[in-house]
């Protein structure tokens, strides 16, 4: 049973550019997660979506927004890209109302 | 405001002992708190879980403490063991909400 699939694993972007992050859940979750992880902190809220919509909301700029799909796979967008957003991106999976499924994530360096 | 906070970014414990991650928190409303542990390059696997209608909940050589008046939870490892060496986050969720606040993590070193 596969676990939460992220992509790309790794990647390399330039400032001002856009990125989009893949995710696809644990089979049987409906509602996917997204963090970001800094170096040397914990991983912090960015949105949670539930039945194609964005459920809540975490202090994120509008730079980042999401969107989920029938299948219940996800994709993260970043805009303009700032050298700050450097991090390792987390997508997790889970019932409506139970705990994570973390996948593996996407480390982002933006240069 | 970090409201979860995990004060000893490191921990090292010589094999079979017992190891004890502390976690503080502020907000009150947190009612369900997780605890996950992280690899390098994987991402955070589940542990063990506690609701605040409980102050224990114990899942093999794992248990976790929770002191609601102190606004404290501790995980306890019993006995430890070299494969248990990871970083250990804790996070809380507030009651209506669906977001977890992760504390920064303790490094667990499990010495052999």
């Amino acid at each position: 049973d596969a676990g939460v699939t992220q992509s790309p694993t790794h990647l390399i972007k330039t400032r001002g550019q856009q990125v989009t992050l893949r995710c696809s859940p644990k089979s049987g979750h409906d509602t996917v997660s997204w963090y970001q992880q800094a170096l040397g902190q914990g991983p912090q809220f960015i949105f949670q979506y539930y039945e194609e919509e964005e459920r809540q909301r975490g202090n994120f700029p509008d730079r980042f927004s999401g969107h989920q799909f029938p299948n219940y796979s996800s994709e993260l967008n970043v805009n303009a890209l700032l050298l700050g957003d450097s991090a390792l991106y987390l997508c997790a999976s889970s019932l409506v109302s139970g705990g994570y499924t973390f996948g593996s994530g996407t480390r982002l360096t933006v240069v | 405001d970090q409201q979860v906070k995990q004060n000893s970014p490191s921990l090292s414990v010589q094999e079979g002992r017992i190891s004890i991650l502390n976690c503080d928190y502020t907000n009150s409303m947190f009612d369900y708190f997780l605890w996950y542990k992280k690899y390098p390059a994987e991402g955070p696997t589940f542990l063990i879980s506690i609701s605040s209608i409980k102050d224990k909940n114990e899942d093999g050589r794992f248990t976790v403490f929770l002191n609601k008046s102190a606004k404290h939870l501790s995980l306890h490892i019993v006995p430890s063991q070299p494969g248990d060496s990871a970083v250990y986050f804790c996070a809380a969720r507030a009651s209506g909400t669906y977001k977890y606040i992760f504390g920064t993590g303790t490094r667990l070193k499990v010495l052999a």
